[in-house]
């Protein structure tokens, strides 16, 4: 089974300040990886995924993360908070699931506070 | 395009006492998911339909869950008698993917219903 493990359940940072949520998976086959953010009282939204076609992957909100192979990681980044970034980020592994299904399993989450 | 779309979006009730969700996917989507994510943690699959069949619910507590997808389209989540350590958001999501070998499909989320059981 594939998994995903999010260091850090909570970060925060100062408004401008360098924003760094790290993911690291185990995977036996290459993985298709994904970012989702939540925001209070909301369901998760996509804000990017990797599917091989590119290391570096650029999503939505000037957010961007790099696959590593060789780290087994898949960390995102976003130059310069901003106060809306405040929310939870969930980093998932999509695997193979019964009938030629696929599910997503995702990490625990890591809460982003953003200071003024 | 409209989203997937749950309700209600809060429950409170007592323990050992029933309820049910409901989830409309966006339309087309093959794949529908039921997660459940208690707080503090990421959510976990209960079930998943492809069309109107059971792919995966190797994680429902089937002596208290019970789920279907009526005509592939609509689906109900109901727990029955309810415990206390089912208080979690429900999330419902789609997929567009069909069954084949290619992974990496997007799913879409709803809002969730937050249920609590006292």
């Amino acid at each position: 089974a594939q998994s995903v493990t999010q260091l850090g359940s909570h970060v925060s940072v100062s408004e401008g300040a360098l924003v760094l949520l790290r993911c690291n998976y185990s995977s036996s086959v290459p993985p298709y990886l994904f970012w989702y953010v939540q925001y209070p009282n909301q369901g998760l939204q996509l804000l990017l995924k990797y599917t091989s076609a590119a290391t570096l992957v650029k999503g939505i909100n000037g957010f961007e993360a790099e696959f590593k192979k060789s780290e087994t990681s898949f960390h995102l980044t976003k130059p310069s908070a901003h106060m809306s970034d405040a929310a939870e980020y969930f980093c998932a592994v999509s695997e193979d699931n019964q009938g030629g299904s696929e599910k997503l399993v995702f990490g625990k989450g890591t809460k982003l506070t953003v200071n003024p | 395009e409209a989203g997937v779309a749950q309700s209600p979006r809060y429950k409170i009730i007592e323990k050992r006492q029933s309820v049910a969700f409901w989830c409309n996917p966006i339309s087309g989507h093959a794949t529908l998911y039921w997660y459940q994510q208690i707080l503090g943690q990421g959510p976990k699959l209960l079930i998943q339909f492809q069309n109107n069949g059971v792919v995966d619910d190797s994680q429902l507590p089937k002596d208290r869950f019970s789920a279907e997808r009526l005509k592939g389209v609509d689906s109900t989540l109901k727990i029955q008698p309810a415990k206390l350590e089912d208080s979690a958001v429900y999330l419902c999501a789609s997929s567009p993917r069909h069954p084949g070998p290619t992974l990496g499909t997007e799913a879409f989320f709803g809002q969730g219903t937050r249920l609590t059981v006292v």
